[in-house]
């Protein structure tokens, strides 16, 4: 199936670690990437992993990869107020590398 | 700067009027698109195209319609054939495929309303 699928909301107290999870379908996937929207803007890309690696660690953000059971998530060390966002996980394909299927979005709330 | 200009920012229209969504690019990208951002269902692609004079269905194309003149334009018509056309509209570029680095340069968005 086409499916990317994400939780709609997660909330986290300041200073806890986030984690964001999305499960894929395609087995075919090169790239997986994570995008973040503040309120009323567009998405911005936060990081991506290609599809034969494990884990990739940049600043606050390590992403994992389970490639068997198609999981992706996103870990976001020490969340601030200012990652209160909305993050899509998207997946690119072997064989439409011009269309990212993305995933519904994951509203992260930071509570003070 | 360089970056994606999406106007206007907030467009009401009655229905069964047409209305066109502008969409400019100077970062001299190839391939351009358009989403439709609707709560609960994240993006789903209207059009894209890789190169001038030409572009591609996505997977919500009926009700709207592109063009493709200059390389650093692409806009979107939403027709009166739309059936729910109020969304939050986000054009994207991209340097060619994505299958590279998969980095989409957004918009902000245009947020259509059909009164």
């Amino acid at each position: 199936g086409e499916d990317v699928e994400q939780s709609l909301f997660l909330s986290v107290r300041e200073g806890d670690s986030s984690v964001i999870n999305c499960t894929y379908t395609d087995s075919s996937s090169t790239y997986l990437y994570w995008y973040k929207q503040e309120p009323g803007a567009g998405l911005q890309l936060l990081t991506y992993i290609f599809s034969n690696m494990d884990m990739k660690q940049d600043q606050r953000l390590t992403v994992l990869l389970n490639k068997k059971d198609k999981h992706l998530s996103l870990r976001i060390a020490d969340t601030q107020t200012g990652d209160s966002a909305i993050y899509f996980c998207a997946e690119s394909r072997m064989d439409s590398s011009y269309k990212l299927i993305f995933g519904s979005g994951t509203r992260l709330l930071v509570r003070p | 700067d360089g970056g994606i200009t999406q106007s206007p920012k907030y467009l009401f229209r009655k229905e069964g009027q047409n209305v066109t969504l502008s969409c400019e690019q100077n970062l001299n990208h190839d391939a351009m698109y358009w989403y439709r951002q609707d709560p609960g269902q994240g993006l789903r692609l209207i059009y894209y195209s890789q190169i001038v004079n030409d572009f591609q269905k996505g997977d919500i194309a009926e009700g709207y319609s592109v063009s493709r003149e200059k390389k650093e334009s692409f806009p979107l018509t939403v027709t009166s054939a739309q059936k729910n056309p109020t969304a939050f509209y986000l054009c994207a570029s991209s340097r060619a495929g994505t299958g590279v680095t998969g980095e989409l340069f957004f918009g902000e968005g245009s947020r259509l309303t059909v009164l």
